[in-house]
Order: C-alpha cells, then structure tokens, then sequence
C-alpha cells in the first residue's frame, strides 16, 4: 500500500472552474508539502504545512491531522496553472526528506 | 533569489559506465538530499546528507551509488556502473533546517543506453 494516495490521477477543467485536489497519507508526518512539477521536469515548492491552512494567491492547501488528509484547491483556474500537482510528506523523526504521492496531472482548457 | 542549480541538464552513457551528476545546493543550507524520477512514475528519495555524512538512505541506494560533498558548494552523486534502469530524472534539493522548505534543482535528465 502506497504511503501517501493522491486523487484524482488527471483532471481536465475549463478556464475558471474551482479545482480540488486531494491527498490521503498512512504515516505519522511532521509536515505535508504540495508541489507543482512542470512538464519540462523542473519541481517547486507551493506550501509546507504541518496544521490549518495556507493561502497564496489563488492556490489554498489544507491538512487534517487527525484525517490524515489534505486538499489543495486552486481558485478561478488558468490554463497556466496546467501542471502535475504533488501531495509529499514527511515523516515522523526523518531529516526531512519526502515520501512523494504519484501526483495529480491537470489540465486547464481555455 | 538563490537557487539550486544541477549540471549536466542531460547525460547520456553506456551501460557499465560511471556517472557523476552535480550539484550546488543553496549556500548557507545544510540538508541535501538526491531524489529520481523514472519516467512516468512518481519521485523516490535516494538519499540525505548532514553534516559530512549520509543521514538516511532509501532501498533503491545501494553499493552502486554514493554522495560527495568535496569543497563545501558541491553535491555529487556518482554512479558506480550504470544499469539500463537508473534511466530517471535525478533531482538534488537543500533545505536550510529551519523552514523545512525544500528547494529543487532543474533535474539532470540520465539516460542509459
């Protein structure tokens, strides 16, 4: 069983439509991280969060500890937000090195 | 804005060949990290380095691989005799301690023939 489930696997929403994406992990963690990867390879940061919720711009993450689940919405979308979406945590007692999901592909059609 | 940079962008080798992919990570950060990204699967952790020494080590790093830091700015994964499947995308990331933000290399691409 994979430590950490991103669902759903692809997405494909019109320009503007409210997107949702989520991730369900199976391990004690000190911090869950969602990153965006382009589709030239390259790997960004969008949050590192450990309790509540984060906002940045039109992108929003949410963790329940308790639920072992998190979501990360993505408000107003934009062809540009097109990108694979990954949900990664970090777990109890490591030096913060990441158990990667396997990623939510999107796609945003204008 | 600092950043963490990784040469070459693409390597190509023969089987049973040795490969050093680079890495200069964040200056004043102090956990590197490789991972690898085989095409169409997801990323796997390779392998952590703290203070001069490897921190943790998945499965996947075994004899074949290893991790320098030989001056302080680089990061280096070299691998011994290269196998068809270590085909991947190899990223290098640092992270500072105290944020717990990772940031990532642009990947080097390696390919195996």
């Amino acid at each position: 069983k994979n430590e950490v489930e991103q669902s759903p696997q692809n997405l494909t929403a019109q320009e503007g439509e409210f997107i949702t994406i989520n991730c369900s992990y199976s391990v004690g963690i000190s911090a869950l991280h969602w990153l965006q990867q382009h589709p030239g390879g390259g790997i960004v940061s969008l949050f590192m969060l450990s309790s509540g919720k984060k906002k940045h711009g039109r992108l929003i993450a949410t963790i329940n500890i308790q639920e072992k689940h998190s979501s990360l919405h993505i408000t107003a979308s934009h062809p540009r937000d097109s990108a694979v979406y990954i949900c990664a945590v970090e777990g109890m007692d490591s030096n913060y090195q990441l158990i990667w999901g396997a990623g939510t592909k999107l796609i945003i059609k204008p | 804005e600092p950043e963490v940079t990784q040469t070459p962008s693409h390597q190509v080798t023969q089987m049973g060949q040795e490969v050093i992919l680079r890495c200069v990570p964040i200056s004043n950060h102090l956990y590197f990290y490789w991972y690898r990204q085989i095409l169409g699967q997801k990323v796997e952790f390779l392998v952590s380095f703290y203070n001069n020494e490897i921190s943790e080590k998945s499965e996947i790093f075994d004899d074949q691989f290893s991790v320098e830091r030989p001056d302080g700015s680089n990061f280096t994964l070299k691998i011994r005799s290269t196998k068809l499947e270590d085909s991947a995308m190899y990223f290098c990331a640092s992270n500072s301690g105290y944020y717990n933000e990772q940031f990532f290399g642009p990947g080097t691409r390696l390919t195996v023939l």
